[in-house]
């Protein structure tokens, strides 16, 4: 089965660090999404790409938080400085047009 | 408000037990409707898309009502496996929005 990969599957690291998650959308899927999920908010989306092209990155704070996708098979989400509320699930998803779409295994961070 | 409503639950019934879940959306213009489980710890996966007809797939049933802006989803004959989270999960344009999620636990 295709299948999306995220790494790392868990970081901990200290408040103010840089934190970089990777993700391999499914080869041929034109459509990349990163959600964040928390017990109190549920799954949020934080930003997507469509043929690499950002699309929508409302959802993330844009002081601290960066997307991008260098290449089809790549999407990075990056986090510069973290904080101890960025801590959650960070999942990656990708799909083709209108069905609905795969989830990676997420990264589990934790910002002590 | 939020876009997408469900009962967090949780819902503890026993083996072999019928139940339903249901979630209201707030945005009439939404074009596509799922049912994602998500197990602990682990991704959302896709369970099953919705029709305005109602669809059915083995002992899953499930049914939307557009002019109510109401989704459901029935579980007959319920499995200790089915327990999980099912999340209502409704697209507006591109990309998906999810509800917090029903909480299910199927007890022997």
């Amino acid at each position: 089965d295709a299948r999306v990969t995220q790494t790392p599957r868990h970081k901990v690291t200290e408040m103010g660090q840089e934190v970089t998650m990777r993700c391999q959308p499914i080869l041929g899927h034109n459509t990349v999404f990163w959600y964040r999920q928390t017990m109190m908010q549920g799954l949020e989306l934080l930003a997507y790409f469509r043929n690499r092209a950002p699309l929508d990155d409302s959802g993330m704070p844009k002081d601290r938080f960066s997307a991008e996708m260098p290449d089809a098979t790549l999407a990075t989400l990056k986090i510069q400085p973290s904080e101890p509320r960025d801590s959650a699930v960070y999942f990656c998803a990708s799909g083709q047009d209108s069905y609905g779409y795969t989830f990676g295994s997420g990264t589990r961070l934790t910002v002590v | 408000r939020k876009e997408v409503e469900q009962d967090p639950g949780p819902f503890n019934v026993p083996e072999g037990a019928t139940v339903a879940f249901n979630c209201t959306y707030s945005n009439s213009a939404s074009q596509s409707f799922f049912w994602y489980r998500q197990d602990c710890r682990k991704e959302p996966k896709l369970l099953m898309s919705v029709y305005s007809s109602g669809n059915e797939d083995g002992r899953f049933t499930a049914q939307l009502n557009r002019a109510s802006q109401y989704i459901s989803l029935l579980i007959r004959d319920s499995k200790l496996s089915d327990s999980a989270t099912y999340l209502c999960v409704v697209r507006e344009n591109t990309p998906l929005v999810f509800g917090k999620g029903t909480r299910l636990s199927v007890i022997a």
